[in-house]
């Protein structure tokens, strides 16, 4: 099936850009998802991007897809501390809806 | 518009009794999940509905785990005879049929002592 990983941990000051990265196994994945958890609150999906796209482009986010290494990558633009959160990606193998998630990259935004 | 809802928020329970976790969608979304998140982890897939019946239950972790949504809309998850191993957070997702975004509720902490 389909495994996701991301680094764990990501800090920047407030007003550069974010970059977290994500790799994953299954190149058939049809979308692949980019969620934002705030502590003690659900999952926010933020944007996602078809497999046959390279780049999604959503106000402050960029979302990057290069299918032939397996890896997606979110941008944030002149991050703000709001941004602080966990972000997961995720994916589903072909022909199912079940989402497989990453292990959530943590990022700290200093002020 | 109301988002995915869940009761409880917390439930504590002991070792070897039963729970009941609820989850209310969205309205007119007829595909539901159910996934558990330990703490440091993503959430893990457990059983995903379209309509009244289960499309897929190949995460459900054993046989004490089962759940239902006889009427299309509300689900329930039951959990038999818990393990402290049980303790995490329970996340449920709806989706309309003909995509696969889920939105999310924020959650059942469930704590097994």
């Amino acid at each position: 099936g389909e495994d996701v990983e991301q680094s764990l941990f990501l800090s920047v000051r407030e007003g550069d850009s974010s970059v977290i990265n994500c790799t994953y196994t299954d190149s058939s994945s049809t979308y692949l998802y980019w969620y934002k958890q705030e502590p003690g609150a659900g999952l926010q999906l933020l944007t996602y991007i078809f497999s046959n796209m390279d780049m999604k482009q959503d106000q402050r986010l960029t979302v990057l897809l290069n299918k032939k290494d397996k890896h997606l990558s979110l941008r944030i633009a002149d991050t703000q501390t709001g941004d602080s959160a966990i972000y997961f990606c995720a994916g589903a193998d072909t022909g199912r809806r079940a989402l497989t998630f990453g292990s959530g990259t943590r990022l700290q935004v200093q002020p | 518009g109301a988002g995915v809802s869940q009761t409880p928020s917390n439930k504590v329970t002991e070792k070897g009794k039963y729970v009941e976790l609820r989850c209310d969608p969205i309205s007119g979304h007829t595909a539901l999940y159910w996934y558990r998140q330990s703490l440091g982890q993503g959430p893990e897939f457990l059983i995903y509905f379209q309509g009244t019946g289960a499309a897929d239950d190949s995460g459900l972790p054993n046989d004490r785990f089962f759940a239902v949504r006889p009427e299309g809309s509300v689900s329930t998850l039951k959990i038999q005879r818990t393990e402290r191993g049980d303790s995490a957070v329970y996340l449920c997702a709806s989706s309309l049929v003909g995509n696969n975004e889920q939105f999310f509720g924020p959650g059942t902490r469930l704590t097994v002592l």
